[in-house]
């Protein structure tokens, strides 16, 4: 079946450094990755996206490459901010996933630290 | 404002006492689902609805109900909670199964002694 793989956390870093989460997935056809984030207290959202292989999503200064090759879609971001304090989960939708169509890593979360 | 409501947010009850916890989304969506989430364990999928009175289980179903008589609304129903069902609890739409955007209420943390 489809199944994602994250890194286990949690993660702290410093502000203004460097953040790489893996993640790296397990499905059938070819499927579309995402990056969801929780706020603590909130409701996951939609962070970014990538449909086809070698496409990049970007959003709020994160991007994901999606590789097909090594089958990863690791989340990355040049300088964090204590407001990127958040759990950070990978997903995946297959084309054949049937009725439940999203499938979600385990989270990771990160703390930054000022 | 697009959104998904979850109430009651917070919920402290007593092993077998029934309770239900609402759901509702305002985007005229098709799918919408349950979700708990506990700490090591990620998001599992409860239940989910693909449209009005359709309905079926997802990864972790028993002890739990729902129904969709409506397609805003999607409550979910805990018969005679016991304490292995305290967890933060999402719903979710998305507009239809294949679209890939979910949006998810802001979550209901249960407690049962």
């Amino acid at each position: 079946g489809n199944s994602v793989t994250q890194m286990e956390g949690p993660v702290t870093l410093s502000e203004e450094a460097f953040l790489t989460i893996n993640c790296t997935y397990t499905a059938t056809g070819y499927p579309s990755l995402f990056w969801y984030v929780q706020y603590p207290g909130e409701g996951l959202q939609l962070l970014l996206k990538a449909t086809k292989a070698d496409d990049k999503g970007s959003n709020k200064g994160f991007e994901a490459t999606y590789r097909k090759e090594t089958t990863s879609f690791h989340l990355e971001k040049g300088s964090v901010q204590v407001s990127d304090s958040a759990v950070y989960f990978c997903a995946l939708i297959s084309p054949n996933s049937g009725n439940t169509p999203l499938v979600f890593g385990k989270g990771t979360r990160l703390s930054v630290i000022a | 404002e697009a959104q998904v409501t979850q109430n009651p947010r917070y919920l402290i009850t007593v092993t077998g006492k029934k309770l239900t916890v609402t759901c509702s989304q305002n985007m005229n969506h098709e799918y919408m689902s349950w979700y708990r989430q506990d700490p090591g364990l990620g998001l599992r999928q409860i239940y989910y609805s693909m449209n009005v009175e359709v309905t079926d289980k997802g990864d972790v179903p028993e002890g739990y109900k729902v129904s969709r008589k409506e397609k805003r609304n999607f409550p979910l129903i805990l018969e005679s909670p016991s304490p292995n069902q305290t967890s933060l609890y999402f719903c979710a739409s998305q507009r239809r199964v294949d679209s890939y955007e979910q949006y998810f209420g802001p979550g209901t943390r249960l407690t049962v002694t």
